[in-house]
């Protein structure tokens, strides 16, 4: 049972435009939520994160929601560029409540920026 | 090293082989992962040392996969008597202490096991 759900395998994007990318999770412990990007052949590298104790949270053209009624967040990219064509991944944790280490990963979702 | 190395990049086993994958992490820092990337998927979380001591490695598919960091730096994870099913990508990760924000990966073994 997947407990972090990202449900759009792929979106496409006018560069210039924003960039809407959705994680819905189900795991009520989660309480620290972190965005990924991949580039092919590369590891993840870390984007941004949010504590359950905030909505919102913004890093220059990224801003980071979340709705914890909806056990939903999204990430907005402002405007986007084509640098910004990857895999991005939604990853969760129980780390404020002292859970475990490891984070859970959605299966990720291929944002392509269209010149 | 100025970020986390893995080796090796590639990796091809026949089927029954034992293989080592290494992880270097950044100098310094405390937390290591390990995860588990199947095609199509995101990483799955599988072990996690503080220094030298395995904290947690809940997320080990089966006994033919060990992890060890012997001196809380370099680390190991060897799987035994491959099988096609662990044909993935493994990914290292690292952070300063546990909790201090995004952890930085490596680029990854890609294990083919034929």
């Amino acid at each position: 049972d997947q407990q972090v759900k990202q449900n759009s395998p792929s979106l496409s994007v006018q560069e210039g435009r924003i960039s809407i990318l959705n994680c819905d999770y189900t795991n009520s412990m989660f309480d620290y939520f972190l965005w990924y990007k991949k580039y092919p052949a590369e590891g993840p590298t870390f984007l941004i994160s949010i504590s359950s104790i905030k909505d919102k949270n913004e890093d220059g053209r990224f801003t980071v929601f979340l709705n914890k009624s909806a056990k939903h967040l999204s990430l907005h990219i402002v405007p986007s560029q084509p640098g910004d064509s990857a895999v991005y991944f939604c990853a969760a944790s129980p780390l404020l409540r002292g859970g475990a280490d490891g984070l859970t990963f959605g299966k990720g979702t291929h944002l392509i920026i269209q010149p | 090293g100025a970020g986390v190395s893995q080796s090796p990049r590639y990796k091809v086993a026949k089927r029954g082989q034992d293989v080592a994958l290494r992880c270097d992490p950044i100098s310094g820092h405390v937390s290591l992962f390990w995860y588990q990337q199947a095609l199509g998927q995101g990483p799955e979380f599988l072990t996690y040392f503080q220094n030298e001591a395995q904290l947690d490695k809940s997320g080990l598919p089966s006994d033919r996969f060990f992890a060890e960091r012997p001196e809380g730096s370099v680390s190991t994870l060897k799987i035994q008597r491959t099988q096609q099913e662990d044909s993935a990508v493994y990914l290292c990760a690292s952070t300063v202490t546990r909790g201090a924000g995004g952890y930085t990966f490596g680029s990854g073994t890609r294990l083919t096991v034929v």
